[in-house]
C-alpha cells in the first residue's frame, strides 16, 4: 500500500515532443505529489507539486495530470529540449506528521537535439 | 544559504570499515531525512528526525545508525559497511513545522563503495 509505481523505466523524445511519465499509487492517504528533477551527479530538485483538490497544474512546460479515482498522476512536459534531459522522480507524501515521501522508481529521459 | 551540504562527497570504504557521513542544512528546517539512490530502485528512506533530538526508522534502517545532536545537523553512521550499502546517500530537509510548505530540499550526495 506504501508502493508508488513509475513508468516508464526510460525514454527517448525528439526535441519538441512530448514526454509523458506515470505513477500510480494505493494509499488514498497520501495528499502530497511532486515530481522531481535530477542530473547526473547531483541531488534531486522539486519541479512541480500538486494536491489532490484541483485536477492539473500547469507551470511553464511542465503540466500535472491528477487523476484521484484512478490513483494515478502523470507528469507532461511540452516542447521537450535536450536541456530536458535528465532523471524524474515522482513521489506521494501526507501533507502532516512526518512529511516522509515514497519514491517511485524513476524515469530516465533522453531527448534527442 | 548553502542550501543542504554533505561531507563527503566520495568514500570508498572496505567490509567491516566505519564511518559517518555528515549533513547540514542553514534554512533552520525541523525535519531532516537519510536516502539511499540504487540503481533501479529510486530513493529510498533510511532514517528521519523529526527535530533536534529525534530520530525514527524509515523503510531500510538496517546497518545504520543516526544522530541528530543540533537542529542543523543530521548524522549517519555505517559501523561495519558492507559491499551491499554500496551506494549514493543523499540527505534531505524540509520546514516541517510551516503549514503549506512541504517541499524536502536535497544535498549533492555521498557517493559510497564499500568492497
Amino acid at each position: 500500500q506504501q508502493q508508488v509505481k513509475q513508468s516508464p523505466q526510460s525514454l527517448i523524445v525528439q526535441k519538441g515532443g512530448i514526454s509523458i511519465i506515470n505513477c500510480a499509487y494505493e494509499n488514498t492517504a497520501f495528499d502530497y505529489f511532486p515530481w522531481y528533477q535530477q542530473f547526473p551527479g547531483k541531488g534531486p530538485a522539486l519541479l512541480i507539486a500538486i494536491r489532490p483538490d484541483v485536477s492539473e497544474k500547469k507551470e511553464g512546460r511542465f503540466t500535472i495530470s491528477f487523476n484521484k479515482s484512478a490513483k494515478q498522476f502523470s507528469l507532461h512536459i511540452m516542447d521537450s529540449q535536450p536541456g530536458d534531459s535528465a532523471t524524474y522522480f515522482c513521489a506521494a507524501s501526507i501533507a502532516s506528521g512526518t512529511y516522509k515521501y515514497i519514491f517511485g522508481t524513476g524515469t530516465r529521459l533522453k531527448v534527442l537535439a | 544559504n548553502a542550501g543542504v551540504t554533505q561531507t563527503p562527497k566520495f568514500r570508498v570504504l572496505k567490509t567491516g570499515q566505519s564511518m559517518t557521513l555528515l549533513c547540514a542544512q542553514d534554512m533552520n528546517h525541523e525535519y531532516m531525512y537519510w536516502y539511499r539512490q540504487d540503481p533501479g530502485m529510486g530513493l529510498r528512506l533510511i532514517h528521519y528526525s523529526v527535530g533536534e533530538g529525534t530520530t525514527a526508522k524509515g523503510e531500510v534502517p538496517d546497518g545504520y545508525n543516526v544522530s541528530r545532536l543540533k537542529k542543523q545537523n543530521f548524522l549517519l553512521g555505517l559501523e561495519s559497511a558492507a559491499p551491499s550499502q554500496t551506494s549514493v546517500y543523499f540527505c534531505a530537509s524540509t520546514h516541517g513545522r510551516t503549514p503549506g510548505s512541504y517541499e524536502q530540499y536535497f544535498g549533492p550526495g555521498t557517493r559510497l563503495t564499500v568492497t
